[in-house]
């Protein structure tokens, strides 16, 4: 079945920098992928979406480079905040079915 | 209303006990969700209904039995619960099938 790798697993960057998290699926069918945020003891949050015809998506600080010959689709948070500090899912879905597959999450903490 | 929100937000309850979760929309979405999280993991796909009709049961043990009376709400009835059923337990919706899901802010579940 689909698989979604996810790396890293955790992620410390300094305010301003910039955070990279990437991720590997398996069902070359995949063709929706979303990205959530969730804070702690919150619900996971779409911050940013990118579909199969697309190969970059652009949202402010936000985001979504998509590769699929190599079946790979990275998020870019540029100029982090310390409020960006979450953790980040992606996950892949194909066709008209709800499955959404999701990665195993990154912990990103911005430090001031 | 652009919100999933569901009750309660806590729940305790002992394995012999029966009890619901409750998760309404009001954004004329016909696809409705449940997932289950464990700390520090992604959520899993429980059940999803589509135009009121249950369309995915992802393997769930019968002692979890969702409902979805209409449009607007879906329901989770928990009877004989185990104390490895204890999670986050988050519902989603999206305007069909395959489109954007977004998610509750979850029931935090503890089974005595």
């Amino acid at each position: 079945g689909e698989n979604v790798e996810q790396h890293p697993s955790t992620l410390s960057v300094q305010e301003g920098d910039s955070a990279v998290i990437k991720c590997t699926y398996s069902d070359s069918a995949s063709n929706y992928f979303p990205w959530y945020k969730q804070e702690l003891g919150k619900r996971p949050q779409l911050i940013i979406d990118i579909r199969s015809n697309v190969g970059e998506k652009k949202d402010q600080r936000i985001a979504v480079t998509l590769n699929k010959t190599a079946k790979h689709f990275s998020l870019h948070i540029t100029e982090t905040q310390p409020e960006d500090s979450a953790v980040y899912f992606c996950a892949a879905s194909k066709g008209n079915t709800d499955k959404l597959i999701f990665g195993t999450g990154t912990r990103l903490q911005v430090f001031p | 209303d652009t919100e999933v929100t569901q009750t309660p937000k806590h729940l305790v309850m002992g394995m012999t006990n029966k009890k619901s979760l409750k998760c309404e929309q009001h954004m004329g979405h016909r696809a409705m969700y449940w997932y289950k999280q464990k700390a520090k993991k992604p959520p899993e796909l429980m059940f999803v209904y589509s135009y009121e009709k249950l369309s995915i049961n992802e393997s769930v043990p019968s002692r979890f039995s969702p409902e979805c009376p209409n449009s607007s709400l879906l329901n989770l009835h928990l009877h004989a619960l185990q104390p490895e059923d204890s999670a986050l337990y988050l519902c989603a919706s999206s305007v069909t099938r395959g489109e954007t899901q977004y998610f509750g802010p979850g029931t935090r579940l503890l089974v005595l």
